[in-house]
């Protein structure tokens, strides 16, 4: 079965500043795909970005950039610039083909102004 | 409009109380999905609807029953609940249940505190 692995509870950066994220899954599939979601305490869930396993090309959205390393199985995601606005709870989610997302434990992210 | 919405956002019932909660998207999705999930942890998927047929149960207790009216609407039908199933319940839609993308949208979720 495939298992999604957060292993930092909780995490601090300062405004303007750059925090990485972790993310490590377990999987026996060479295609698949990898999600980060954003959850702030208004609760809804945000797609931040997505990874396609077939490419090698990490995925890159405005702030939001992964490291992609699939030898590793390995997931990480980098925010710049960090704002107040990023606060919130980061899950890091597997999918193969199918419906079904396989969540990690999340990340609380806590932005200091 | 990538929009999911969710009716309502905050139920309170009692444990013999018959509720209902609501979901609607318009963005021709094709699956629709209800979460269930606790404070501080990952969402649970608990059913999975597909072309308004129901394709996942995931061993859910019979006191949840899922309804697809049609495509855009998915109802989560509440009774005789236990106070342990008090917890935020997300409903989710993508564009269908297979292939290279689909990735799912969530809406606000519904707040349920059963007493």
């Amino acid at each position: 079965a495939q298992t999604v692995t957060q292993s930092q509870p909780e995490m601090s950066v300062q405004e303007a500043e750059t925090v990485t994220l972790s993310c490590t899954y377990d999987t026996s599939e060479s295609d698949y795909y990898l999600f980060w979601y954003k959850q702030p305490p208004s609760r809804q869930m945000i797609l931040v970005i997505r990874q396609e396993a077939y490419k090698q090309q990490n995925a890159t959205e405005n702030r939001f950039s992964v490291n992609f390393q699939k030898a590793a199985k390995s997931f990480s995601l980098k925010i710049s610039d960090s704002q107040l606005g990023d606060a919130a709870m980061y899950f890091c989610a597997y999918r193969r083909y199918g419906n079904k997302l396989v969540f990690g434990a999340g990340t609380i992210l806590r932005v200091k102004s | 409009d990538t929009e999911v919405t969710q009716t309502p956002k905050h139920l309170v019932m009692g444990m013999t109380n018959k509720k209902s909660l609501k979901c609607e998207q318009h963005m021709g999705h094709r699956a629709m999905y209800w979460y269930k999930q606790k404070a501080k942890k990952p969402p649970e998927l608990m059913f999975v609807y597909s072309y308004e047929k129901l394709s996942i149960n995931e061993s859910v207790p019979s006191r949840f029953s899922p309804e697809c009216p049609n495509s855009s609407l998915l109802n989560l039908h509440l009774h005789a609940l236990q106070p342990e199933d008090s917890a935020l319940y997300l409903c989710a839609s993508s564009q269908g249940v297979r292939g290279r993308a689909n990735e799912q949208y969530f809406g606000p979720g519904t707040r349920l505190t059963v007493t």
